[in-house]
């Protein structure tokens, strides 16, 4: 099983609403990553959580906040996003690559934002 | 800052041509990883290469590693309208658990 599922596929939401985007695998993965994706560009990442513990966060503006309850699941709480925020925000989850030090990442189906 | 380039940016070819896409980079990555992009979904792992020279085969897909470990190219042999889509690079370092995205190759096979 390689699946990384993601909920909502789509959310529409206004400039003072607060609302929350949900991750989920089931691989044992101890990496997880949140992406945006603006169209026709590559993904962009915002955060990573290692072993449950934020690891890297991009200088991403606060109105994103991401959370992560336990190894297998994800959140990224979202509240006063400007109508720029509007993207397919990606979520993955990684594993060591047997034998290296390398990580393979995988990715959910996505959900698409849109800002009104 | 580590940079892949990938090229051609698009490629639209007709039904069973063959084509090939690379991604070069200046800098060594640990492995490096393909992805394959439909509009509005997530991509989609195809393939990791994690040795220098490293060819992998997936059915008409064929993937090198370059010796330097800079560089990686995607062949499609006999394309078919269903291979359409955005095609990505990511290079990973070492130990470190992000990517570096290439630019990506939109691809269009023509029926």
């Amino acid at each position: 099983d390689t699946e990384v599922t993601q909920t909502p596929k789509h959310l529409v939401m206004g400039m003072t609403n607060k609302k929350s985007l949900k991750c989920e695998q089931h691989m044992g993965h101890r990496a997880m990553y949140w992406y945006k994706q603006k169209a026709k560009k590559p993904p962009e990442l915002m955060f990573v959580y290692s072993y449950e513990k934020l690891s890297i966060n991009e200088s991403v503006p606060s109105r994103f906040s991401p959370e992560c309850p336990n190894s297998s699941l994800l959140n990224l709480h979202l509240h006063a996003l400007q109508p720029e925020d509007s993207a397919l925000y990606l979520c993955a989850s990684s594993r060591l690559f047997p034998g290296t030090g390398s990580y393979e990442q995988y990715f959910g189906p996505g959900t698409r934002l849109t800002v009104t | 800052t580590q940079l892949l380039e990938q090229s051609p940016q698009f490629l639209s070819i007709q039904e069973g041509e063959n084509l090939t896409v690379y991604c070069n980079s200046s800098s060594v990555f640990s492995s490096l990883q393909w992805y394959r992009q439909e509009p509005g979904e997530g991509p989609v792992l195809l393939v990791t290469v994690v040795t220098g020279g490293e060819v992998k085969k997936l059915k008409r897909l064929t993937f090198q590693f370059g010796d330097a470990r800079k560089d990686s190219s995607l062949h499609i042999t006999a394309a078919q309208p269903g291979d359409t889509g955005l095609y990505l690079c990511a290079g990973a370092g070492f130990g470190n658990e992000k990517l570096t995205f290439g630019t990506g190759t939109r691809l269009t096979i023509i029926p």
